[in-house]
């Protein structure tokens, strides 16, 4: 079946220094989302890309989607404190839709030392 | 934006009995919703989906009959663990989906004793 692999598993920085977890897929997705999850919270939808190559912005954090569409990264600018949690990948497999099942990555958790 | 509630929030429970958790979609309807089991540290894993009127598919590895599903409206979802063990203490976390964007409920901690 599909799997969707995220690295690393771990990131510790310091505040003001950059981040970057990545996500892999077993097989060409449809789409992939991006997660973030507090300490002792549910995830919460951060974006979805769609189109192969695509990039999208949102203030610090940039998500991409490889042209193949098996890969993606999200990459946060000048961390902050507010930045800890988790950040997982979900993809859906190509012919899913956004509604359909969602595989997620490992996680990534973020630690900022002020 | 979009809600999704579940309750309750937390139980603890003896070995052996029963646990219904709820899923509300509380401003949207939901003909599909998903249930996620989560370990601490670990990602999410689907458990079932869950279809409004109709049987839930489960994946791999999970038994039907020790979580039972059922989505009885288009904004209610149960999932009852059956005889539960220590083994199955773990967050449950719910979801559904409105156009593009998947909600989650804020998750169920439940403790098996």
């Amino acid at each position: 079946g599909q799997q969707v692999m995220q690295i690393p598993q771990y990131q510790h920085v310091q505040e003001g220094e950059d981040f970057t977890t990545y996500c892999n897929s077993s097989t060409t997705l449809s789409n992939i989302q991006w997660y973030k999850q507090r300490p002792g919270g549910h995830p919460v939808f951060l974006i979805q890309l769609v189109k192969s190559g695509e990039v999208k912005k949102q203030k610090r954090l940039t998500f991409q989607f490889g042209e193949a569409k098996k890969n993606s990264s999200l990459h946060i600018t000048a961390t902050q404190t507010t930045d800890v949690g988790t950040y997982f990948c979900a993809g859906s497999g190509a012919g899913g839709t956004s509604y359909g099942k969602l595989t997620f990555g490992q996680g990534t958790i973020l630690t900022v030392h002020p | 934006g979009a809600v999704v509630s579940q309750h309750p929030s937390w139980v603890i429970c003896k070995s052996g009995t029963s646990v219904k958790i709820e899923c509300r979609s509380l401003d949207f309807q939901a003909t599909t919703m998903f249930w996620y089991r989560q370990f601490p540290k670990q990602s999410l894993m689907l458990m079932a989906t869950s279809n409004e009127g109709s049987k839930a598919t489960y994946e791999q590895g999970v038994e039907k009959d020790k979580f039972l599903i059922n989505h009885a409206s288009l904004t209610l979802s149960t999932l009852t663990v059956t005889s539960a063990h220590p083994e199955d203490s773990s967050f449950y976390i719910c979801s559904a989906s409105q156009r593009e964007r998947r909600f989650f409920g804020p998750g169920t901690r439940l403790t098996v004793l």
